[in-house]
């Protein structure tokens, strides 16, 4: 069935550095979004990508949907230890399902 | 607005009890969706429902099942325990039905099965 691969699972970074985390699908996808979960807490979104090639900013984090809308990513600038947490996409699946992927694990280090 | 709300915040239960998990979604909004989240599996989907009705199942179990109340309020029941139950069971809701929508997520319910 439809999946939602995400890598890398877990990144360790020092405060400053830069981070980012990939999205792929097998099929195309109609949209994709993302969501970022706290140590302790629960998804929260963060923001939804509709149209091919699209990119959208909001402050230090910067979302792109591929060409293909296959394919996404999640760009942090100038990592800070409030962006620590677990950030997941999620696409539409199989059956009219929102599918996520396993997520990546952020640490800052400070 | 509230808040997606779940209650209890935690649980814990022994193998082969059965358990209740609540879910209040936010005023108006009209599906509500489950999900149980564990280290090794991520986020997995339980079911949906929208207006009562059931529209969508994952791959869990018979033992698992929810229903949904006129108020769209929710409820997820899952029986006969066994020690991998143990995770923390995530409830969405949002306005409409639809892999469009995003989901508002309440805070789960941790439930440990000893």
């Amino acid at each position: 069935g439809q999946q939602v691969m995400q890598i890398p699972q877990y990144q360790h970074v020092q405060e400053g550095e830069d981070f980012t985390t990939y999205c792929n699908s097998s099929t195309t996808l109609s949209n994709i979004q993302w969501y970022k979960q706290r140590p302790g807490g629960h998804p929260v979104f963060l923001i939804q990508l509709v149209k091919s090639g699209e990119v959208k900013k909001q402050k230090r984090l910067t979302f792109q949907f591929g060409e293909a809308k296959k394919n996404s990513s999640l760009h942090i600038t100038a990592t800070q230890t409030t962006d620590v947490g677990t950030y997941f996409c999620a696409g539409p699946g199989y059956g009219n399902k929102l599918v996520f992927g396993a997520g990546t694990i952020l640490r800052v280090k400070s | 607005k509230a808040g997606v709300t779940q209650t209890p915040r935690y649980l814990i239960k022994t193998r082969g009890q059965q358990v209740t998990l609540s879910c209040s979604p936010i005023s108006g909004h009209r599906s509500v969706s489950w999900y149980q989240q564990t280290p090794g599996q991520g986020l997995q989907f339980l079911f949906e429902y929208f207006s009562e009705t059931q529209r969508n199942k994952g791959n869990f179990p018979g033992r698992f099942s929810g229903r949904q109340f006129s108020n769209s309020r929710s409820e997820m029941n899952v029986s006969t325990l066994e020690l991998g139950d143990s995770a923390l069971y995530l409830c969405a809701s949002s306005p409409m039905r639809g892999v469009n929508e995003k989901l508002f997520f309440g805070s789960g319910t941790q439930l440990s099965v000893l």
